[in-house]
């Protein structure tokens, strides 16, 4: 079965700072990968997300992650955080070829300072 | 846009009470799945459903039911709630392989608590 950690619970940075979220994942084939953000109060929004080809995914919001299948990891990057970027985020994996069936990570809580 | 709608944003029930959280999706996704949200433990699958009257258990199946009647409805079901299921449920809809863009779709969420 597929697994996934988020190393950092809570991540402080500055507005205009750059932002790199950590996921790696356990499987051992290549999963389907997924990073949802959710804002206060709200659902799950689906910012990016990997099947196959290039290994760098570009997504909404500004938002970039990179499949790195040697370290089994699939971190989010930002080159510059705005306010409205403070949220939680979660990185999910979907294993072929049901793919159906996520395993959440458990979220890293982004703050924002101005 | 994909909806997913889930009945109540907020609900408060007390201990022993029989509870149904509804969902309904507008795009005739075929799988539904129901989360339970906690601190610190992200999504834990309680059930989902590939299909109509067809469900299977997830990670943390014991004290709910559900149901499936119609395609776009999947309902959760406390048989007997308690406290330790205050919680956020969230609910989720999704396309089946071969389909690749089988991304899940979420609802807003309804916070229980179980006093």
């Amino acid at each position: 079965a597929q697994s996934v950690t988020q190393p950092d619970i809570h991540i402080t940075v500055s507005e205009g700072a750059s932002l790199e979220l950590r996921c790696n994942y356990s499987y051992g084939a290549t999963p389907y990968l997924f990073w949802y953000v959710q804002s206060p109060g709200q659902g799950l929004q689906l910012l990016l997300k990997y099947f196959s080809g290039d290994t760098l995914v570009q997504g909404i919001k500004g938002f970039e992650a990179e499949f790195k299948r040697s370290q089994s990891s699939f971190n989010l990057r930002k080159p510059s955080v705005h306010w409205s970027d403070a949220a939680e985020y979660f990185c999910a994996v979907g294993a072929p070829p049901r793919g159906q069936n996520f395993v959440f990570g458990p979220g890293t809580r982004l703050s924002v300072l101005p | 846009d994909v909806k997913v709608t889930q009945s109540s944003r907020y609900l408060v029930k007390r201990t022993g009470e029989k509870v149904f959280l509804e969902c309904v999706q507008d795009m005739d996704h075929e799988n539904m799945f129901w989360y339970r949200q906690d601190p610190g433990l992200g999504l834990r699958l309680i059930y989902f459903s590939y299909d109509v009257k067809m469900k299977e258990k997830g990670d943390i199946p014991e004290g709910y039911s559900v149901s499936r009647e119609k395609k776009e409805r999947f309902s959760l079901i406390l048989e007997s709630a308690s406290t330790n299921q205050t919680s956020m449920y969230l609910c989720a809809s999704s396309f089946s392989p071969p389909a690749r863009d089988n991304e899940q779709f979420f609802g807003p969420g309804t916070r229980l608590t179980v006093l």
